[in-house]
């Protein structure tokens, strides 16, 4: 089926650096997604972006924290600064819709802040 | 405030029997409900989903069952099977962009 293709897998960064996490999506999808899960804790929205641009965001989604797809290539999270708590495992996803639409996840990147 | 919430935390089930998870929510707006698998290391995957306009929803072993006036729902897996062990997170929307997961469910199926 289709897939959406987080890198790295895994990053480990000291607090106070920046950090890009990166996603390919499904080719022909429109919404592109990030979620942030701790480890044993629900799946929390952070942002969603069409068209170039955020439609809508959660509280979680601080200041430090952007994305952009430039130019049709990886839709990128970029944290900077990076906090302790910001340690988590985020997933991208893609719809093809928005509207009560199937949501497909990358694998995940595990982001570890010392 | 918690959007959906799930129980059990976890779920052990023998082989053959049916397991049964529950989820509820709070946004009577709310409208779509998919249930989504996760294994350790990978994403979570769209397993089955219901919109409110029905109060069953049925695919080979798994069949959701849908409460609107009580605002819940519960995932069935009849005759369980060791493949299913994972984590089933329920989750919810209005028909926008915003997706509310629970904090999951984690289902162990003993041989």
């Amino acid at each position: 089926g289709p897939k959406v293709l987080q890198i790295p897998s895994h990053q480990i960064i000291d607090m106070g650096q920046m950090v890009t996490l990166n996603c390919d999506p499904v080719s022909n999808h429109l919404y592109f997604y990030w979620y942030k899960q701790i480890l044993g804790q629900q799946m929390e929205f952070l942002v969603n972006f069409y068209n170039g641009k955020v439609m809508e965001k959660s509280k979680l989604f601080k200041d430090q924290f952007s994305v952009e797809r430039p130019d049709g290539s990886y839709f990128t999270l970029k944290i900077q600064p990076t906090a302790l708590e910001d340690s988590a495992v985020y997933f991208c996803a893609s719809s093809l819709q928005v509207s009560n639409e199937r949501l497909f996840f990358g694998h995940g990147t595990k982001l570890s802040v010392l | 405030q918690q959007q959906v919430r799930q129980s059990p935390q976890s779920l052990t089930v023998w082989e053959g029997e049916t397991a049964i998870l529950n989820c509820s929510y709070e946004d009577s707006t709310f409208n779509y409900f998919p249930w989504y698998q996760q294994f350790p290391g990978e994403g979570p995957a769209l397993l089955i989903s219901i919109r409110s306009v029905s109060d069953k929803k049925e695919d080979g072993r798994f069949t959701i069952f849908f409460n609107k006036r009580e605002k819940k729902l519960s995932l069935h897996i009849t005759d369980s099977q060791p493949g299913d062990s994972a984590t089933y997170f329920c989750a919810a929307n209005t028909g926008y962009q915003n997706f509310y997961f629970g904090k999951g469910t984690s289902l162990t199926v003993i041989p």
